[in-house]
């Protein structure tokens, strides 16, 4: 169990165009999904909390104008790109969050979306 | 703010050698997590710690929480060449909230050569 998926894996845009990221936990639901961002051979950065039935929170620095997030269930949080340019170029990865017995803090991670923006 | 450091930051090892690595931070967790990455994948959770003192093994792998509550360590043993890819920290930022937020060390990059 607690399978999360991303899709699409992969996506080219064109600068000036936006791009939709879907996060889904197949298997729970995940009241709060996060938002990452990541550079290779890096470590994640996190970009939002996305909560449903609510605003999602920005960490500081992002820009929530540009990464629109909805939370439009209990198993679905999208992640928009608008006006994307080239230094948006990135490998985004969500992760979804399951409440268990012992502790709240079992988050488990989609594969990830290799976003190019030429 | 909260932050992990993560040692070493990258190792290059033999096949069936043992790994070491290890997290510090200057603030107290309540919760120590080891994630690991494979190119182009998200990472995926091998072993979660939540108790001072305490030490879990998931297969070759073992992972303790220092008593301190200040550092976690990570072992694998004899390695093999599936074993390679990004190994992170983690533990939940300060304040406990119960969504999950967590706090990511840098990362160890584990190359093993066969």
């Amino acid at each position: 169990g607690a399978v999360v998926s991303q899709h699409p894996s992969w996506v080219i845009c064109k600068s000036g165009t936006s791009v939709k990221i879907e996060c889904r936990s197949l298997d729970f639901q995940a009241t709060t999904m996060f938002w990452y961002r990541q550079f290779p051979k890096q470590s994640l950065m996190l970009m939002a909390t996305s909560n449903e039935g609510s605003k999602a929170t920005y960490e500081q620095g992002v820009e929530k104008d540009k990464f629109l997030i909805n939370h439009a269930s209990l198993t679905l949080s999208t992640l928009t790109v608008t006006s994307a340019h080239p230094e948006d170029s990135s490998f985004y990865i969500c992760s979804a969050v399951r409440r268990a017995p012992r502790t709240f803090y079992e988050q488990y991670f989609g594969p990830g979306t290799r976003l190019t923006v030429t | 703010g909260q932050q992990l450091n993560q040692s070493p930051q990258s190792m290059f090892i033999q096949e069936g050698e043992d790994v070491s690595m290890n997290c510090t931070s200057s603030s107290i967790f309540n919760t120590w997590l080891w994630y690991k990455q494979e190119p182009g994948e998200g990472p995926v959770l091998l072993i979660a710690l939540y108790k001072a003192g305490e030490l879990t093994s998931n297969g070759r792998l073992t992972a303790q929480f220092g008593i301190t509550r200040k550092d976690s360590f990570l072992n694998i043993s004899a390695s093999i060449p599936s074993d390679v890819g990004i190994y992170f920290c983690a533990g939940p930022h300060a304040g406990g909230t119960s969504y999950g937020k967590l706090t990511f060390g840098q990362g160890t990059i584990l190359t093993v050569h066969p």
